[in-house]
Parts: structure tokens; C-alpha cells; sequence
């Protein structure tokens, strides 16, 4: 089974709507990492959340973990075709900053 | 932040050749990693290089299939052997220092073996 659930798995939205995704793991989240990949690229970091309740933000994208440390969400505010992509979570769920175990990812389509 | 290249960006193999992939970074790392993603899936981890050392693999990857070289901080390569279709895939290098709040990629080997 898949240790990180990312949903929804696919997600079309109109510009300047908000959205939000989700990244799941039965196990503790030591870090949680959020990447964007455009289509035949590298992953492009976003940012990485480590203690329970942490929220950061940059730009238009607000990343939480919540407080059990199992869940984290992405929130896109008044999104544009600049958004687009795949988003992937990457998480420490061994602790000891140990290696990353990412989901499947969710595909992001910004309808102008 | 670290900036992470990749060579080659992309190739076109035959069956049952090699390839070899290099990975700079352009500062000294402690943890570097080799990442599958096939397509449409998620990274895969396939081993941690680490420095003057055999890499640490991932179940299901194996050396003979995958060695890896990792001589100093900087640079690590990626050996894809004996390839079939099936290892088709992008390959990824990513780095991380233990207490830093970000993970780095390079922009991938893109991998096509006919």
C-alpha cells in the first residue's frame, strides 16, 4: 500500500479560483516536503513543514501540517496557468532526517 | 540553496547497453540520492550514495543492476546496466543536508531504452 495518499488525484480548476490537496500517511510525519514538477522537469521545491500545526506560506500557496503530523495540505489562493503542474509531497517518515517517500502526486490544470 | 546538474539530459539506448549518469552539485552535501520516476508514477528511491563508501539500495534495486560511484561531496554517477524497455524511466539526483530545511533536485536524465 502506498505510504502516502495524495488526493484528489487530478484537479481542473478555473483561474482565479482557490483549491486545495491533500497528502495522507498512516505513519508520523518527521518532514514534509511539497515539490512542483512541470511535465518533463526536475521538482522544484516549494516548502517543507516539520512541526505539528506549522503553516507557511509563499506567494499565492499556503502549506499546513496538522497537529498529528499525519496530514498535510497545500492551498492555492486566486490560482493562475502559472500553477499548473504535478504537485508531489515528500516525506521523512522514519525520522533521523532519513530518506523521502513521496505520493503519486496530484495534476493541477488552471483553465484561463 | 544548492544548484543540482544533471548529465546526460536525455538518451536513447539499445537493449543490453550501459549508461552512465553524473550528478554535480555546486556545494558539498552529506546525503546524496538516485530517485526513479517512471511514467506516470511517483519517485521511487533506487539507493543513497554515500561518500568513499557502497551505496545503500532500496529493495528491489541491486548493485549489479545500479552501481553507483560517489567520491567526493560534490558528484555522484548513476550506472544503468544491462538495460531493457523496463528501465525506461527518469532518473533524478537529489540532495539534502541533514538540519536544512530543503531537499534539492536536478532536472532529471529522461531514459528511453528500445
Amino acid at each position: 500500500s502506498q505510504e502516502l495518499e495524495q488526493s484528489p488525484q487530478s484537479l481542473i480548476v478555473q483561474e482565479g479560483k482557490n483549491l486545495t490537496i491533500n497528502c495522507t500517511s498512516s505513519k508520523t510525519l518527521y518532514g514534509l516536503y511539497w515539490y512542483k514538477q512541470k511535465y518533463g522537469e526536475g521538482l522544484i521545491f516549494l516548502m517543507m513543514l516539520q512541526k505539528g500545526g506549522e503553516e507557511k506560506s509563499h506567494e499565492k500557496i499556503t502549506a499546513k501540517l496538522d497537529e498529528k503530523k499525519q496530514q498535510s495540505s497545500l492551498h492555492i489562493t486566486a490560482s493562475q496557468p502559472s500553477h499548473a503542474g504535478i504537485y508531489l509531497c515528500g516525506a521523512d517518515i522514519a525520522g533521523a532526517n532519513s530518506k523521502l517517500t513521496f505520493g503519486k502526486g496530484i495534476t493541477l490544470s488552471v483553465r484561463p | 540553496s544548492a544548484v543540482i546538474s544533471q548529465k546526460p539530459s536525455r538518451d536513447i539506448c539499445q537493449r543490453g547497453t550501459s549508461l552512465t549518469i553524473q550528478c554535480q552539485v555546486d556545494s558539498q552535501v552529506t546525503m546524496m540520492f538516485w530517485y526513479r520516476q517512471q511514467p506516470g508514477q511517483s519517485l521511487t528511491l533506487i539507493a543513497t550514495a554515500n561518500q568513499g563508501s557502497e551505496a545503500t539500495y532500496e529493495s528491489g534495486f541491486v548493485i549489479d543492476k545500479f552501481p553507483i560511484s560517489r567520491p567526493n561531496l560534490t558528484f555522484s554517477t548513476l550506472t544503468v546496466s544491462n538495460m531493457s524497455p523496463e528501465d525506461s524511466s527518469i532518473y533524478l539526483c537529489s540532495a539534502r543536508t541533514p538540519g536544512r530545511e530543503t531537499q534539492y533536485f536536478g532536472p532529471g536524465t529522461r531514459l528511453l531504452v528500445l
